[in-house]
């Protein structure tokens, strides 16, 4: 079974400034994605960003970049220039990416305060 | 709008009455699955399906069950509700096989008293 741990349960930042939040996962596949989900006070799930193991390349989406370390299961989520509507609940998820095991685990979450 | 709806969005009801929350989706996905959110412990996967007739068991499906009869639609069943249950509910989908981008509905509060 996969195990996805986040670390820090709460974090704030300085709006405009950088954040990293932490996600670290335990599994025995060679193969997998990740995710990042954001879940605003409106408690709307969204996509922040998805990244395909075999793929060196860290994923980015504007604001948001992860640094993907294989070896050591590291799955961190950073966020420049820290806007207010980044306030929201982060989950961290994984899927492996053979076919037969469509489970899909997530971590218990970071709560994310921006400070104006 | 390409969407997943997902009713009620409040529910309250009593020990052992039988409910179902109901979820749809517009986008002719294949994957479809219902995950439990509560304080501390993030969202766990209670079942998913990868297609018409096909379910499989997530990480907590005592006391819940699911069907499959179309593609778009994907209920979730409380046969006997307990208090133990009362959590914040998503169904999502997503195109295949639950390795793309899901897409959420905008939950259930349930309260079992």
């Amino acid at each position: 079974a996969q195990t996805v741990t986040q670390s820090q349960p709460e974090m704030s930042v300085q709006e405009a400034e950088t954040v990293t939040l932490s996600c670290t996962y335990d599994t025995s596949e060679s193969n997998y994605y990740l995710f990042w989900y954001k879940q605003p006070p409106s408690r709307q799930m969204i996509l922040v960003i998805r990244q395909e193991a075999y793929k060196q390349q860290n994923a980015t989406e504007n604001r948001f970049s992860v640094n993907f370390q294989k070896a050591a299961k590291s799955f961190s989520l950073k966020i420049s220039d820290s806007q207010l509507g980044d306030t929201a609940m982060y989950f961290c998820a994984f899927i492996p990416s053979g076919a037969g095991s469509y489970q899909l685990t997530f971590g218990k979450g970071t709560k994310l305060s921006v400070i104006p | 709008e390409a969407q997943v709806t997902q009713n009620p969005r409040y529910l309250i009801t009593v020990t052992g009455k039988k409910l179902t929350v109901t979820c749809s989706q517009n986008m002719n996905h294949e994957y479809m699955s219902w995950y439990r959110q509560d304080p501390g412990l993030g969202l766990r996967q209670i079942y998913y399906s990868m297609n018409v007739e096909v379910t499989d068991k997530g990480d907590v499906p005592e006391g819940y069950k699911v069907s499959r009869k179309e593609k778009r639609n994907f209920p979730l069943i409380l046969e006997s509700p307990s208090p133990n249950q009362t959590s914040l509910y998503f169904c999502a989908s997503s195109l295949v096989t639950g390795q793309e981008k899901l897409f959420f509905g905008s939950g259930t509060q349930l309260s079992v008293l």
